[in-house]
């Protein structure tokens, strides 16, 4: 069974532009959670998606946004970036909610120039 | 509100030795509680899952163990190997809500 897959892996931007990152779960996975990882923060959660609604939502300013597919793919959107942006943004994946086992994916690194 | 704690943030042990690594919550109200392990500039690998109903996991040379009372998680790690070389991290569930809430991560580093 193939993993979380999530693309790209690197992306360069700068201030300013906005972007798009793309997160598969595995196969059958139905929850999908975003998390953002920086040297100084650590891991926090950005926000979770089931059956195509944000059922959770951490604590991140309404520049970050996500949404789901029919598919259970999703994708998150950062506008307006800033340079503390600059993070590896993970995506994990769950069987029914996000309290279960959560496998990740490689992450995206985003750098902001 | 939920913090999780790691302690120590380093530890380095030379090859073969059983270890112990800490992870303490302040809020007893968890769902689950995960542990990962991160290598370099990659994703986050699930190692064990203990729910909250739970006393201990094991998985090969690891297992954990969960006392809620406590608020602590252990993972123990036996005979360890060069490559067991990561940072390790713990994640709750709150009860409410089903996001991760994660320590720091301890960084271990096993010298052949």
């Amino acid at each position: 069974k193939a993993g979380v897959t999530q693309t790209p892996r690197y992306l360069i931007k700068t201030r300013g532009q906005q972007v798009t990152l793309s997160c598969s779960p595995i196969s059958g996975h139905r929850s999908v959670s975003w998390y953002q990882q920086t040297p100084g923060q650590g891991l926090q959660f950005l926000f979770e998606y089931f059956s195509e609604t944000q059922r959770n939502k951490g604590n991140f300013p309404g520049r970050f946004s996500g949404r789901q597919f029919s598919n259970s793919r999703s994708e998150m959107n950062v506008s307006t970036l800033e340079l503390g942006d600059s993070a590896l943004y993970l995506c994990a994946s769950s069987l029914e909610t996000s309290g279960l086992e959560q496998f990740f994916g490689p992450g995206t690194r985003l750098t902001v120039l | 509100k939920q913090e999780v704690t790691q302690i120590p943030a380093a530890l380095s042990v030379p090859e073969g030795e059983n270890l112990v690594l800490n992870c303490s919550f302040t809020d007893s109200a968890i769902y689950n509680l995960q542990w990962f392990r991160q290598d370099p500039g990659k994703g986050l690998t699930s190692l064990l899952l203990i729910q909250s109903s739970q006393r201990e996991q094991t998985s090969g040379r690891l297992n954990a163990s969960l006392d809620k009372s406590s608020g602590r998680s252990t993972l123990y790690i036996a005979a360890s190997q060069p490559g067991d070389s990561a940072t390790y991290l713990c994640a709750v569930t709150r009860g409410s809500n089903y996001q991760l809430i994660w320590g720091a991560g301890t960084k271990l580093i096993i010298k052949p």
